[in-house]
């Protein structure tokens, strides 16, 4: 069954530095996304992407935060400037974004930040 | 906007009894309604969905929930719950079948012998 993969699963580094945390979403798929979620809290939408653009963004998605889909088949999230309230599991997305589809909406295992 | 309510934080369960999550939504636009499931240190993974059609829908490990359009709830069964059952689940609703997911605070559940 196709999957989605991030890498790295797990990501330490110093507050202030720049992260890049990076997703392979399913390759038929149109959307991609990535949440996030704080340990022990909801898992919170960040930013959806589609057609090499931002198509939706939350108010947690700022200017420390940008995505790219540099060469066809990554999906990237770069944080800058981490702070040590960025960590946490991010999880990225992708799904087929046709209505009433058989539903390809697949999450990765995730990415967990954390900043020291 | 939409958002969802998981009305238990927690629901500790004896093994090979029955369970029921709850999960209220509120929505201005027609929703369709997910469960997740979150096993430790693991990724989410989709239980069940409700798109349209039939308002029971059942899911992979025995799950199902009934969407009820009325009560704006979308609540989530099994019958007899395993030890490997013991996990957090989310409830979620998104305005599109693609679209982004608007996730509730989770329930977990521990299963106990």
């Amino acid at each position: 069954e196709p999957e989605v993969t991030q890498t790295p699963s797990h990501q330490v580094t110093q507050m202030g530095q720049e992260v890049i945390l990076r997703c392979v979403p399913i390759s038929n798929h149109l959307y991609f996304y990535w949440y996030r979620q704080i340990l022990g809290q909801k898992v919170e939408f960040l930013v959806s992407f589609y057609n090499n653009e931002i198509s939706e963004k939350s108010e947690i998605f700022d200017d420390q935060f940008s995505v790219e889909r540099p060469d066809g088949s990554n999906f990237t999230l770069k944080i800058r400037s981490t702070k040590l309230e960025d960590s946490a599991m991010y999880f990225c997305a992708s799904s087929e974004a046709r209505q009433y589809s058989n539903y390809g909406y697949t999450f990765g295992s995730g990415t967990r930040l954390t900043v020291v | 906007a939409q958002s969802v309510t998981q009305l238990d934080s927690q629901v500790p369960v004896f093994e090979e009894a029955p369970v029921e999550l709850r999960c209220n939504y509120s929505s201005s636009v027609s929703v369709y309604l997910f469960w997740y499931v979150q096993y430790p240190n693991q990724g989410l993974q989709l239980l069940l969905k409700y798109l349209s059609g039939s308002t029971l829908v059942k899911g992979i490990n025995g799950f199902e929930a009934e969407f009820n359009k009325s009560q704006t709830s979308f609540h989530l069964r099994k019958p007899s719950v395993h030890i490997s059952d013991t996990a957090e689940y989310f409830c979620a609703v998104s305005a599109d079948s693609w679209g982004k997911l608007q996730f509730g605070a989770g329930t977990q559940v521990v299963v106990t012998p």
